[in-house]
Order: C-alpha cells, then structure tokens, then sequence
C-alpha cells in the first residue's frame, strides 16, 4: 500500500459525460501529479499540484482540468468525455516537488 | 520539453539470464533517474533510481548505470526469475520551469522471464 488513494477504482460512462476522479496524497506529501495510461502506453504526465498551486502542465486536453484543495485532495476532472479518452488514470504523491512519486492504485476509465 | 526513449519495448528472457533495458534523455540539466516496475494490473512502484553525481547504483539482483556525456542510463536485472516480469518504465527528472519539476517516463519495456 503505498499510502495514495484514489477514487473510484473504476468507472463506465458514455461520450459526452463528466466525470471526477479523485486523489488523497500520502500523509505529508505536498506534491500531487496525475498520469494517464492508455492500453499499452506508457505514462503521460497531464498536470502537477503543490501545496495548492499548479506547478506544471502536460499534456492535459482543455476538456480535462484538476485542483488541489486546501486540505491536498485533488480532483481531474474530465468533460466531454470521447471514447479514446479511456484509460487508467494515476495519481501520485511526492513530499517534494522533485522527489519519489507513489502512485494510487489508478481509476480505471471505460468510455462508451 | 524532457523525451525520454526506452528501448526494447519488450524483452524475453531464460530464467537465470540477463536483461538490460536502455534508455536516452535529451535534457542535459537531468539530474534524477528513476525505474519503476509495474506488474499487471498494479501501480508503478520505484525498484532503483540513481542521481547524476553517481555513474552506477546496486541493489541486489538490480543496477543502473548512467552515462551523462552520452545522456543514457541502463537497468540491469540479473539471474532473473518468473516474478520479474513486469513492465519496467525509465524517467528522467527535468526542470518544467519556475522552480518545478516534473518526471518524464519512457514508454516501456515489458519483460517476460521463460521459466
């Protein structure tokens, strides 16, 4: 258990749709980051939080936006969901900007 | 921004062999380089990482070795047994701007140990 929990594990929805996914950090860990992971792809950094703030984006679609709240839950919110944004969506916490990411157990996304 | 290339993208292995996955980076700033292993259907978990004050780190059945002139670094996994198959992503830390920082991964390599 790396101490990272996400929600939910998984979710179905249709095209079209919201969805959001969130994130505890580890106890301590001021950074938070999320990842996306298509079938057979590896981990494409969308967007990174510390202690609030946004620190760094990837390559995160304008439908997909993210927060950190003041108590370091984060939130990826995904709008107008299409069918190849299906994937696993990994979040991950570090106790630096720069430091070890322990990565969530993932929120595993089906579009349809 | 950081790439990040990881090669091969998979790799078979006898029980008891060898493997070597490499990777290259394009930033030279690059100071931090970690390995994480992902078996099916888990999350990626940090086995080894090495920064770039060292050229080579052990642990145990696992090295990296770094060579920054040339911008590649390596994992070496020896006498490999049946639960090293996984696959093994590279990243390399590099500076995103305004004092943050940000991991880049390679794409992968999955590793399949031939009991």
């Amino acid at each position: 258990d790396s101490g990272v929990t996400q929600t939910p594990k998984h979710l179905i929805t249709a095209t079209g749709q919201r969805v959001t996914l969130r994130c505890s950090p580890r106890s301590g860990d001021l950074s938070v980051y999320w990842y996306q992971q298509s079938l057979d792809q590896g981990l494409q950094f969308l967007i990174q939080y510390y202690n609030g703030e946004e620190r760094a984006k990837g390559n995160i679609l304008e439908r997909f936006s993210a927060q950190q709240f003041p108590d370091l839950h984060s939130e990826l919110n995904l709008s107008s969901l299409e069918l190849g944004d299906s994937a696993l969506y990994f979040c991950a916490s570090s106790p630096t900007v720069a430091g070890e990411l322990f990565f969530g157990e993932g929120s595993r996304l089906t579009v349809l | 921004g950081e790439n990040v290339e990881q090669h091969p993208s998979t790799l078979s292995v006898q029980e008891g062999d060898s493997a070597v996955i490499k990777c290259t980076y394009s930033d030279s700033a690059s100071n931090y380089f970690p390995w994480y292993k992902q078996e099916l259907g888990k999350r990626p978990q940090l086995i080894i990482d090495i920064r770039s004050n060292v050229g080579e780190k052990k642990d145990q059945r696992i090295a990296v070795t770094l060579n920054k002139t040339a911008k590649h670094f390596s994992l070496h996994i020896t006498e490999t047994q049946p639960e090293d198959s996984a696959v093994y992503f590279c990243a390399a830390k590099f500076d995103s701007g305004a004092g943050s920082y940000q991991l880049t991964f390679g794409k992968g390599t999955k590793l399949s140990v031939i009991p």
